[in-house]
């Protein structure tokens, strides 16, 4: 119940394009879900976060959609740049918890120029 | 540039031996939080600190042990180590508790 699923494992988009990327939670005590990414040999960086309050946030070019009858969030990632390529991380946690993060599996993206 | 840093970079050892890894938080940060990333089990949340006090553990091995020091640095104790240890390990902070956490760079260990 502490899992979150998260896909594609990959995905390979043109520059300009739309990434996509998904992730589902089992939880419902979860109330906090925050997306990073990680470039090689960094750290995971927050990228943008949502509270199930909202059902989307926008950021720049970096959407946030909620479904919580569905328990499923996405990001969207618009005109998609060579530079976002990174791998992507959704993570859940409950504020009850502290910020002890359940992170999806990751997506590597590639955006070819 | 997060602000946290981590110590050492890259860490070689053998099975069976013990290390220390050193995580210094942001400035005015008082949690710290400590996860492992391999590539067969993704990132995995291990222990947080708030202020010198233990808040949650997560999937930490009896081997590991962590402590927060009044300076508020930190370190994560591996011993007995094994060839499936050999992870990136990272060292988050945050303000409070239920702030957004901010990663270090990582402590890349490899056991041989």
């Amino acid at each position: 119940q502490q899992q979150v699923k998260q896909s594609p494992q990959s995905l390979i988009v043109q520059k300009g394009g739309i990434s996509i990327i998904n992730c589902a939670y089992e939880n419902t005590a979860f109330d906090y879900f925050p997306w990073y990414q990680q470039f090689p040999g960094k750290g995971p960086a927050l990228l943008i976060a949502i509270r199930p309050d909202v059902s989307e946030k926008k950021e720049g070019r970096f959407t946030i959609s909620f479904n919580k009858s569905a328990k499923q969030f996405s990001l969207h990632i618009m005109d998609s740049q060579p530079g976002d390529s990174a791998t992507y991380f959704c993570a859940a946690s409950n504020d009850n918890y502290g910020q002890n993060f359940v992170f999806g599996p990751g997506t590597r993206l590639s955006v070819l120029p | 540039d997060s602000g946290v840093t981590q110590t050492p970079k890259h860490l070689i050892t053998a099975t069976g031996q013990r290390v220390t890894l050193r995580c210094s938080p942001r400035s005015g940060d008082l949690s710290v939080y400590w996860y492992q990333q391999s590539l067969d089990q993704g990132l995995q949340f291990l222990i947080q600190y708030y202020n010198g006090e233990e808040r949650a553990k997560g999937n930490i091995l009896e081997r590991f042990s962590a402590q927060q020091f009044p300076d508020l640095h930190s370190e994560l104790n591996l011993s007995s180590l094994e060839l499936g240890d050999s992870a990136l390990y990272f060292c988050a902070s945050s303000v409070t508790e239920y702030n957004e956490q901010f990663f270090g760079p990582g402590t890349r260990l490899t056991v041989l």
